[in-house]
């Protein structure tokens, strides 16, 4: 199975400003099948990006995808407050499907 | 568009089963393969497996083999998640979720259940 290695694992950032997410995979990553959901506390994950660069409906442009083969990564260009949550990327190029780890991204 | 509804909280013993359920509102299951995903407090999302209902192909995580069913009801507007031999460890939260119209489980998962705390605790 493929093994997706987020980081880091907590970004301490004021709203503003920008964040940088990592998310490496172990083998390359089917077709750029990668997809990057977004989690706040007591919620369900809500997708936010698919094939590695595509944002889903409704999703905020300041949100950025980009990457390919085994290195991708998220891009918050500016924070708003609710932006302050958990985020995982997600393979969906092979069976099993798997998550990183998950990124921080709380107030500074 | 199809909202998941999932049952609610249960409290188990060690060793015992829990069947968790996942009904769609608003449309059926019939088009799009359906995954089971859960979170243990404080920690990441895990992929447990899922069901394709056309065709009823389940297809389970390797470290769950022989412990977990996924079916499907004949309407196929509810889904279930049954596991056995439970232990303290399978606490955690449960959702279901659905992604495109498609028979494959390697998806995005664009619609999620709104998630079952399961305690298993003696």
């Amino acid at each position: 199975e493929i093994v997706l290695t987020q980081s880091p694992g907590t970004l301490s950032l004021s709203p503003g400003e920008r964040a940088t997410l990592s998310c490496r995979a172990s083998q390359s990553v089917v077709s750029s099948n990668l997809a990057w959901y977004q989690q706040k506390p007591g919620q369900a994950p809500r997708l936010l990006m698919y094939g590695a660069s595509s944002r889903t409906t409704g999703i905020p442009d300041r949100f950025s995808g980009s990457g390919s083969g085994t290195d991708f990564t998220l891009t918050i260009s500016r924070l708003e407050p609710e932006d302050f949550a958990v985020y995982y990327c997600q393979q969906y190029g092979s069976s099993p499907l798997t998550f990183g780890g998950g990124t921080k991204v709380e107030i500074k | 568009q199809v909202q998941l509804v999932q049952s609610g909280a249960e409290v188990k013993k060690p060793g015992s089963s829990v069947k968790v359920s996942c009904r769609a509102s608003g449309g059926t299951l019939s088009s799009s393969a359906i995954s089971w995903v859960r979170q243990a407090p404080g920690q990441g999302l895990e992929w447990m497996g899922g069901i394709i209902p056309i065709g009823i192909t389940a297809n389970y995580a390797q470290q769950f083999q022989g412990r977990v069913a996924i079916t499907t009801d004949a309407y196929t507007t509810t889904a279930y998640l049954e596991l056995s031999g439970l232990r303290s460890d399978d606490t955690a939260v449960y959702f279901c979720a659905t992604g495109p119209p498609g028979d494959t489980l390697s998806t995005i998962l664009g619609t999620w259940g709104q998630g079952t705390l399961v305690t298993v605790s003696s």
